[in-house]
């Protein structure tokens, strides 16, 4: 069963804007990550964040995290026409190593 | 660099016929995935395995078997593949140990998938 649901399913900016992407689960999670997809790839890891955080920060990525709510928010910023491509969020159950994803974001920028 | 290496890019099989789609990671990682990928349902988990010769359920197991005969190598296989196994199949490995309790070390590093069609 999918444990993630993201919001929006696709996004649509203009270059140089932010672009926010929402994630929610079900259950307890011992980290959540978000990855990056190409078209027609595989998988990148982009950032994790335990539990017992609230906050990350990698380069132009930010990631929030609530536990109370199960929800976290990747935000791009200042975004480029590279990061066009889908964003996922995966949450690993507590207790052990599964690793499940939401549906995925689709984010497409504008030059 | 670790690398998830998946034997085919794109397969096509006949309804009935038996499909292997064999991945290979060159970095000693305990752990590895299948997933399957569909539009709008995202990543879904059809096994893992956390050792050699140990396999687990994932989310969406029936129809398919799983082989780990050697610690870098995780094979899926189709007994008779269907038409709703159309899909792509993504191989991962990581490296977090059973019981290991640094949550750090569980990041997924993908291959660049099998797009399999089931004619």
């Amino acid at each position: 069963s999918q444990q993630g649901e993201e919001d929006p399913q696709a996004l649509s900016i203009q270059e140089g804007e932010n672009a926010t992407m929402n994630c929610s689960y079900k259950t307890s999670i011992n980290n959540l990550q978000w990855y990056r997809q190409n078209s027609g790839r595989g998988l990148v890891h982009l950032i994790l964040i335990r539990s017992n955080e609230r906050e990350k920060h990698s380069g132009r990525l930010r990631v929030t995290l609530d536990t109370s709510k199960k929800s976290s928010s990747l935000l791009i910023t200042a975004s480029r026409a590279a990061d066009t491509a889908s964003y996922f969020c995966a949450m690993v159950n507590t207790g052990g190593f599964k690793t499940i994803f939401g549906a995925g974001t689709r984010l497409f920028v504008k030059a | 660099d670790v690398k998830v290496t998946q034997s085919s890019r794109y397969l096509v099989k006949r309804t009935g016929e038996k499909v292997f789609l064999e991945c290979v990671q060159d970095m000693d990682h305990e752990n590895m995935f299948w997933y399957r990928q569909d539009p709008g349902l995202g990543l879904r988990l059809i096994y893992f395995s956390y050792d050699v010769k140990m396999k687990e359920k994932g989310d969406i197991p029936e129809g398919y078997s799983v082989s780990r005969e050697k610690k870098e190598r995780f094979s899926l296989i189709l007994e008779s593949a269907s038409t709703n196994q159309t899909s792509m199949y993504l191989c991962a490995s990581s490296l977090w140990a059973r019981g290991q309790r640094d949550s750090g070390a569980n990041v997924l590093t993908f291959g660049a998938g099998s797009r399999l069609t089931v004619l």
